[in-house]
């Protein structure tokens, strides 16, 4: 089973549709959590940290639950500029020391005018 | 600005080859790592350093070597024993911490010709 485990779409929405991608994490000692977002050919760059509580930045809203080990990813009002792939990314095993991150494979969005 | 620079973005090696990656940053982080990422794939862990004169092998360490002299350089050799090099290649940093995620290179691009 991977560490982290995405459904790697694609995900083919009109603009202005809300779009919700889900991630299953394995290790239940992970303390951090993020979206990170690809663009083609490019590198990942942070999108948003990922809290308990839940977190929202403009359009975008990230919701944690330790005890399912599960984390979402929740788009608003899609734009063609949202086009990309986003990658779920959790700290992996003792990582408290070394700060390694353990990456999906990825969603992929593309948004249709 | 801060940031961290790879070179070269594409890379050309013949078979038998030993090629080097470069990676400086100047965000004063402490940690730095190499990742590949094959397409339709996550990112996998090469090698990674806390500190300086000190490195760690990741989940796929074979056939690459790392040295770590600066805390701003963090080179990575795809030898020759490294049987399937072509792969996108993604050098990272962090900050100190739990929260804070990766800032990325551009990435560079090797190609086994």
């Amino acid at each position: 089973r991977k560490e982290v485990e995405q459904d790697p779409g694609p995900f083919n929405v009109p603009e202005g549709a809300t779009v919700a991608f889900n991630c299953t994490y394995s290790n239940s000692a992970s303390q951090s959590f993020f979206w990170y977002r690809q663009d083609c050919r490019k590198e990942p760059k942070l999108l948003m940290s990922v809290y308990s509580s839940g977190n929202e930045d403009g359009r975008f809203t990230a919701q944690l639950n330790r005890a399912s080990q599960y984390i979402s990813l929740l788009i608003r009002d899609s734009k063609l500029s949202d086009s990309a792939t986003y990658l779920c990314v959790v700290t992996g095993r003792g990582s408290s020391n070394t700060g390694k991150l353990i990456f999906g494979q990825g969603t992929t969005l593309q948004v249709k005018p | 600005d801060g940031g961290i620079t790879q070179s070269p973005k594409y890379l050309f090696r013949k078979e038998g080859q030993n090629v080097t990656l470069s990676c400086e940053q100047n965000l004063n982080h402490d940690a730095m790592y190499w990742y590949r990422q094959d397409p339709g794939q996550g990112l996998r862990l090469i090698y990674y350093s806390q500190i300086v004169n000190d490195f760690q092998k990741g989940d796929i360490a074979e056939g690459y070597s790392v040295s770590r002299e600066k805390k701003e350089s963090f080179p990575l050799t795809v030898t020759s024993a490294q049987k399937n090099p072509t792969a996108f290649y993604l050098c990272a940093s962090k900050d100190r911490g739990q929260g804070y995620g990766y800032t990325f290179g551009s990435g560079t691009r090797l190609t086994v010709v």
